[in-house]
């Protein structure tokens, strides 16, 4: 199947601090990515839709302006956590697909903001 | 009223039996669903999909789709240590854009 790389695995950041994170498509070219976050012991949530050469799309209650995406390629899209606070701490994974048919996700990101 | 539910669990199996999962939608024009398997830490893996009514099997696992009454079920025969795990639903809303169920954890026994 195809791959999808998201880098870094874990961060720790101070609060006020901003975090980048990057979500590479490697084997295929992928218009669109997603970011989803998820917290302990529940489920993924949809936060945007990256769409290249574009602004993303972001889900209801979801900060533009906090969560900053760029999708400047066909294979990569950044995700920026910016200000970041505690309760951004979070497990961030991005996911790309080459059909319709199925998502692949990249490793997540645990990311810890002290 | 969320999208897609299931039960949280957990769903305690011996070794060797077979683990039933069940998730509801509500979205009727939902198409397509999805079953991932998720460990402590990682990102969820693509079991299986399943588009039409009725069984599809692959492998230890066999997923059941009933559009009319929307609810998707998997099974997993002859269950192991190793498919200790959170199993997630997912549907999917549109291209690649995916709504999960929270996900139930199934702890096999041995």
């Amino acid at each position: 199947g195809a791959v999808v790389s998201q880098h870094p695995s874990r961060v720790i950041c101070k609060s006020g601090t901003s975090v980048k994170i990057e979500c590479r498509s490697l084997d295929f070219q992928a218009t669109t990515m997603f970011w989803y976050r998820q917290f302990p012991k529940k489920s993924l949530m949809l936060m945007a839709t990256s769409n290249e050469g574009s602004k993303a799309t972001y889900e209801q209650g979801v900060e533009k302006d906090k969560f900053l995406i760029n999708h400047a390629s066909l294979t990569l899209s950044t995700l920026t956590v910016t200000s970041a606070h505690p309760e951004d701490s979070s497990f961030y994974i991005c996911s790309a697909g080459d059909t319709n048919t199925e998502a692949f996700f990249g490793q997540g990101t645990r990311l810890t903001v002290v | 009223q969320k999208e897609v539910e299931q039960n949280s669990g957990p769903l305690s199996v011996p070794e060797g039996a077979i683990a039933s999962l069940n998730c509801t939608y509500s979205d009727r024009g939902s198409q397509s669903f999805f079953w991932y398997r998720q460990y402590s830490g990682k990102s969820p893996e693509l079991i299986m999909f399943i588009y039409s009514n009725g069984d599809k099997e692959d492998g230890r696992f066999t997923a059941q789709l009933n559009k009319a009454s929307q609810y998707v079920s998997l099974l997993i025969r002859d269950s192991q240590p190793s498919d200790s795990a959170t199993y997630l639903c997912a549907v999917n809303r549109s291209w690649g854009k995916f709504q999960f169920g929270a996900g139930t954890q199934v702890v096999v026994t041995p």
